[in-house]
C-alpha cells in the first residue's frame, strides 16, 4: 500500500464550479499537511499548509485535514481558468529536514 | 526578488555522461533537498542537506551525488550509474525549524540521448 493515494484525473469542471481535491495516506505519524500547485514544465507553489487537523482557508481555497480519517481535502471557490494545473498534496511527519511525502497529483481543468 | 534558481532549464545527456545540475537560492535558509519528478508520478528524494557540509541520502540517491560547500548551493551530480535518469529534477529549500514548508525551483528537464 502507498504512503499518500491520490487520484490522477484529469478532473474538468465548469468555470465558477466549486472543485473538491482529496488525498488519503496510511502513516499515522505524519502532521503536516501541504498541497502545492504545479503548472505544466514548472517547479511546484506551495499553496496550503497545515498542521494537524482542522480547516485552513485562504482567498479561494480551503485545506481540510481529518487525521482520523486519514483523509484530507482541498476545495477551489468559484473556480477559474488559470486554476488549471496538477495539484500535489504532500505530508511531513516532523521530526528533522529531510523530505516531504508527496501523492502523485490530481491534473485539474476548468473548462471556460 | 528572494527566490530558487535552477539552470539550466533543459539539459540533454550522452549515456556513460555524467552532469551537473545547479541550485541556487538567495532566501538564507539551511535546508535544501533535490526531488526526482518522473511523468505522472509525485516526486521522489534524492538527497537533502541540513547544513553546509553535510547531506542525507533519500529514497532513491543511487545513481546521483551531491555537495553542500556553500549555504546558497546543492550542486546534484546525475552520473553514468543512474540506470535511467530522464526525469525532471526539482530543488528545493526551508527556513530551520520549518522542514515541512518547503520551497521549489523551476526545475531541470533532463534527457538521456
Amino acid at each position: 500500500q502507498k504512503e499518500v493515494e491520490q487520484d490522477p484525473g484529469p478532473l474538468s469542471v465548469p468555470e465558477g464550479a466549486i472543485v473538491s481535491l482529496n488525498c488519503t495516506y496510511s502513516n499515522s505519524a505524519f502532521q503536516y499537511f501541504m498541497w502545492y500547485r504545479q503548472y505544466s514544465r514548472k517547479g511546484p507553489e506551495l499553496l496550503m499548509y497545515t498542521y494537524s487537523s482542522g480547516n485552513k482557508e485562504d482567498g479561494r481555497f480551503t485545506a481540510q485535514v481529518d487525521k482520523s480519517s486519514k483523509y484530507i481535502s482541498l476545495f477551489i471557490r468559484d473556480s477559474q481558468p488559470s486554476d488549471s494545473a496538477t495539484y500535489l498534496c504532500a505530508m511531513y511527519s516532523g521530526g528533522g529536514a529531510d523530505g516531504l511525502t508527496f501523492g502523485k497529483g490530481t491534473h485539474l481543468i476548468i473548462q471556460p | 526578488d528572494g527566490g530558487i534558481t535552477q539552470s539550466p532549464k533543459y539539459l540533454f545527456r550522452k549515456e556513460g555522461q555524467n552532469v551537473t545540475l545547479s541550485c541556487e537560492q538567495n532566501l538564507n535558509h539551511d535546508a535544501m533537498y533535490w526531488y526526482r519528478q518522473d511523468p505522472g508520478q509525485g516526486l521522489r528524494l534524492i538527497y537533502y542537506s541540513q547544513i553546509v557540509n553535510d547531506f542525507q541520502k533519500g529514497d532513491i540517491a543511487e545513481g546521483y551525488s551531491v555537495s553542500r560547500e556553500k549555504k546558497e548551493s546543492f550542486p546534484l551530480t546525475v552520473t553514468s550509474a543512474q540506470k535511467n535518469p530522464t526525469a525532471f529534477y526539482l530543488c528545493a529549500s526551508s527556513k530551520p525549524g520549518l522542514a515541512a514548508k518547503q520551497f521549489f525551483g523551476p526545475g531541470t528537464r533532463l534527457t538521456v540521448l
